[in-house]
């Protein structure tokens, strides 16, 4: 069956310390999402894709890095980890035939920076 | 500003209905989604409104009012297994979602 993974599912790591997220659909869907969500907060886009090279920040992206090479994977990178970003990232993805299509997530990966 | 309102959390009883309501102000308006999203896990999707009216899937039904700036999510003889926290998202003028912080359900026996 098609899905979409995350991992690690849970990471620890320490402030200023480089960290990639992995994310892996195997929909191929065009379209690739990252969240974060905080409590309190609703999911908040970091970054997205629709395609092959094509990446765009989302309303939280600062700190955030991301990069498509192919359709399957959108990794997410936070180039010097911070307090603030402990949080639980899910990536989701989407067929991209249309505008309104529907999104689908993966299980998360719940980051503590230390 | 973009803004999506949901209450924090809500409680009702097993075998009842419960009325989930989501009130918006977005730039732009392309269609409403419900996800729920049970403790620990990956949201869900439940259903898509984009024209007035209510659409019914199964114990879920999901209204829709773009004159109001406003969305239900109604869920008929609630089975334990429905707690959960319930998200609404719009999809504004640049289709891009903007998430209510969802709703948190407790479901009593």
């Amino acid at each position: 069956d098609a899905e979409i993974t995350q991992s690690p599912r849970h990471k620890i790591t320490e402030t200023g310390r480089q960290v990639t997220l992995a994310c892996h659909q195997t929909w191929n869907h065009n379209n690739m999402f990252w969240y974060r969500q905080d409590l309190g907060h609703g999911l908040r886009l970091i970054h997205y894709s629709y395609g092959v090279q094509d990446t765009n920040k989302g309303e939280v992206s600062d700190g955030y890095s991301v990069s498509r090479s192919n359709t399957e994977d959108l990794p997410l990178t936070l180039e010097s980890a911070a307090s603030s970003q402990t949080s639980v990232y899910f990536c989701a993805s989407s067929e991209g035939s249309q505008d309104t299509d529907t999104q689908y997530f993966g299980p998360g990966t719940r980051l503590t920076v230390l | 500003g973009q803004n999506i309102d949901q209450p924090t959390e809500m409680t009702a009883t097993e075998g009842a209905i419960v009325q989930i309501n989501c009130t918006y102000q977005t730039s732009g308006f392309n269609g409403l989604f419900w996800y729920q999203q049970h403790a620990g896990e990956a949201p869900t999707f439940l259903s898509y409104n984009v024209l007035d009216g209510l659409e019914e899937k199964g114990r879920f039904s999901s209204f829709l009012s773009r004159s109001k700036g406003y969305s239900y999510l109604l869920l008929k003889e609630l089975q334990m297994k429905d707690s959960a926290s319930y998200l609404c998202a719009v999809l504004d003028s640049n289709y891009q979602l903007i998430w209510g912080a969802g709703t948190k359900l407790i479901i009593k026996p």
